[in-house]
């Protein structure tokens, strides 16, 4: 089955030591998404490539940073983690409206979960 | 920032009873979409109502959306156990890609 798949499931770190968390994807889709979602709180938005174009959100922290080396696959890379960085990180794909077969919905992985110790 | 207020923050019903989620915004959408979210787990896309449309039904789904009052609502009717979940309302503005904003949720847990 397509789907959205997101490496570790469970990921621990000790604060200030980098980690990357991977996600890919076989929807073939142009869009991939990264958030952040804290306990009981909804999905913020931190950035997402539209093909290889890399859209940063302005509030995004530049502790923060994504890689993109192909379609498939797409990276999120914590410079420093601290304490506040523990939170569920949630990939997503979606295929750009107005493209063939394009609509606005976005499909998600399963999460990363990051704990920061 | 947060568009998207949900009310209420929790629901929690018997089985067969309906369940209703409120979703409020504050700007202007393209469409409005629906999004569950199983404990611990991503987001499952339940269904997507573009700003001209009233009403739209999914199975035991049913979304209105009101653009003159910036708000939507969420029926699940018949619920069942397998309900139980965090359920989110998300905002869009179409045009390349879309950008979703998402409300803080509604957590229904439906009672055998």
């Amino acid at each position: 089955d397509a789907m959205v798949i997101q490496n570790p499931r469970y990921q621990v770190t000790q604060f200030g030591k980098p980690v990357t968390l991977s996600c890919s994807q076989t929807l073939n889709h142009n869009v991939m998404y990264w958030y952040q979602q804290k306990s009981s709180q909804a999905p913020k938005l931190l950035f997402h490539y539209y093909d290889k174009d890399f859209n940063n959100e302005a509030d995004t922290p530049d502790n923060f940073q994504s890689r993109r080396p192909n379609t498939s696959f797409c990276f999120l890379d914590i410079r420093s983690p601290g304490l506040g960085d523990a939170a569920m990180y949630l990939c997503a794909t979606s295929r750009a409206a107005g493209l063939a077969g394009g609509s606005d919905t976005q499909y998600f992985g399963p999460g990363t979960r990051l704990t920061v110790l | 920032s947060q568009q998207g207020e949900e009310d209420p923050q929790a629901l929690s019903i018997q089985e067969g009873e309906n369940a209703t989620m409120n979703c409020s915004y504050k700007t202007s959408i393209n469409n409005l979409q629906w999004y569950r979210q199983n404990s611990g787990r991503g987001l499952v896309h339940l269904i997507l109502i573009r700003s001209n449309e009233r009403e739209k039904h999914s199975g035991r789904l049913r979304v209105t959306l009101d653009t003159s009052k910036k708000s939507s609502s969420l029926l699940i009717t018949a619920s069942r156990a397998a309900d139980t979940a965090s359920y989110f309302c998300a905002t869009g503005r179409s045009g390349g890609y879309n950008k979703l904003i998402f409300g803080a949720g509604t957590r229904l847990a439906v009672h055998p």
